[in-house]
């Protein structure tokens, strides 16, 4: 199952809403979607499973959502800390992640 | 603390191999499957295969078959990734994650291991 997330980029002021997509290639089951926080020179975090579950430790301005094809990662109340590369990945069928969105703070 | 600990970076030439190590602690090492995702510059992590602890065969993604081998030391906790016939395409970073499953979501990563393959 192929992931494309749009945008590309995305540049934001702090305290606005940042909307993030993950289309799938064909239908994966939600409990099968996760969302990933990557920071320059780090590991990805683990933000979101299961499409809408919060990971530990992970505060509620993260949230997500989705069925079928179509995926959303939202982060309300944006933070200069919140600047990294986000990656979905599906585990429904195999493991694929997407391309990545890169999420600016002005 | 669940920890992944990876060993140093590596330099190859093309058409050799590189064996890489993944010291995990803080957790009970035979009830989490492991992976191995390698992530090339600039773009999204990709998975390679997982073992499990337990035993059985591990389990790799079908573009690593027949050049990657996982093996693991229950006595030392310690997860191995091989990979042979390298070339430049496998310039990556190498992490391993701890799977919350089988094929699951990855809760905890190594701090990764730089393979650099050049002539």
């Amino acid at each position: 199952i192929d992931l494309t997330q749009s945008p590309d980029t995305l540049s934001l002021s702090p305290g606005e809403r940042a909307t993030l997509s993950c289309r799938a290639s064909r239908s994966v089951t939600s409990i099968y979607v996760a969302w990933y926080q990557q920071k320059s020179g780090q590991a990805p975090r683990l933000l979101i499973y299961g499409a809408s579950s919060r990971a530990t430790g992970i505060p509620d301005r993260f949230s997500g959502s989705g069925s079928g094809t179509d995926f959303t990662l939202t982060i309300s109340r944006l933070e200069p800390e919140d600047s990294a590369v986000y990656y979905c990945q599906q585990y429904g069928s195999s493991i694929t992640f997407g391309q990545g969105t890169r999420l600016e703070i002005k | 603390q669940v920890q992944l600990v990876q060993s140093g970076a590596e330099v190859k030439k093309p058409g050799a191999s590189v064996k890489l190590s993944c010291k995990t602690s803080g957790y009970t090492f035979t009830s989490y499957y492991v992976d191995w995702v390698r992530q090339a510059p600039g773009q999204g992590p990709e998975w390679m295969g997982l073992i499990n602890p337990r035993g059985g065969n591990p389990s790799y993604a079908p573009k690593f078959k027949g050049r990657v081998t996982m093996t693991w030391d229950t006595s030392t906790a310690t997860v191995y990734m091989e990979l042979n016939s390298l070339t430049s395409e496998d310039t990556a970073v190498y992490y391993c994650a701890r799977d919350r499953g089988n094929s699951d979501r990855f809760d905890y990563w190594g701090q990764g291991t730089l393979v650099t393959v050049s002539s």
